[in-house]
């Protein structure tokens, strides 16, 4: 069954370290997401890509990095830079550029900063 | 700047109806969509409205007013399962890319 494959879905970052999260996707989506979600708060947009090789800053990249060297992954660097690291971390795609058929989402990364 | 408001929590019981409002305010605004999110998991597609009016699914509606800024989710029958949060996402078109802006969320209670 096609889907977005997060991991690890529990990670504990020391201080001063960088970690990257995993985000796969078998769906054949040109566009892929990644949202932040802090405890009883909505989404908030981190990056965003639409194509290969391609990617936009969202509201809150600050701290971020991203790549999209293949169409199937856009893994998130989150860098010693980020004050407030600690949340859910969580990965999307859409079939098409108007998002007619929805978000798929995957599972999410639950980051705690130790 | 953008933003959406909707109210933070609902309660309601078993069988009843519940309706869920989002108001607003963004340009480039292309469409709302509504998703769901039960606690510990990941936000799932529920409906889009592009154009005014009503969309049905099953014992989910979606409205949409362009002119108001306003959209609503109903939820009919209600079923303990419900009980999650319920977001209204705004889909931005600027500068070629779509985005979709959540709102903070809706926490659905439904008690017996």
């Amino acid at each position: 069954d096609g889907g977005i494959t997060q991991s690890p879905k529990y990670l504990f970052r020391k201080e001063g370290q960088n970690v990257t999260l995993s985000c796969e996707q078998n769906l054949n989506h040109d566009a892929m997401y990644w949202y932040r979600q802090d405890p009883g708060q909505g989404l908030r947009l981190i990056y965003y890509s639409q194509i290969v090789n391609d990617f936009q800053k969202g509201d809150i990249a600050e701290g971020y990095s991203v790549s999209r060297e293949k169409k199937e992954s856009f893994p998130l660097t989150v860098t010693s830079a980020q004050k407030n690291p600690t949340a859910f971390y969580l990965c999307a795609s859409t079939k098409d550029r108007a998002n007619l058929y929805g978000y798929t989402f995957g599972s999410g990364t639950r980051l705690t900063v130790v | 700047g953008q933003s959406l408001e909707q109210p933070s929590e609902v309660t309601a019981v078993e069988g009843a109806i519940v309706q869920i409002n989002c108001t607003y305010q963004t340009s480039g605004f292309y469409g709302l969509s509504w998703y769901q999110q039960h606690d510990g998991g990941a936000p799932t597609f529920l409906s889009y409205n592009g154009l005014d009016g009503l969309e049905e699914t099953g014992r989910f509606s979606s409205f949409l007013s362009r002119s108001d800024s306003y959209g609503y989710l109903l939820l009919q029958e209600l079923q303990m399962k419900d009980s999650a949060s319920y977001f209204c996402a705004v889909i931005r078109f600027s500068g070629g890319y779509n985005k979709l802006i959540f709102g903070a969320g809706t926490r659905l209670a439904v008690h017996p």
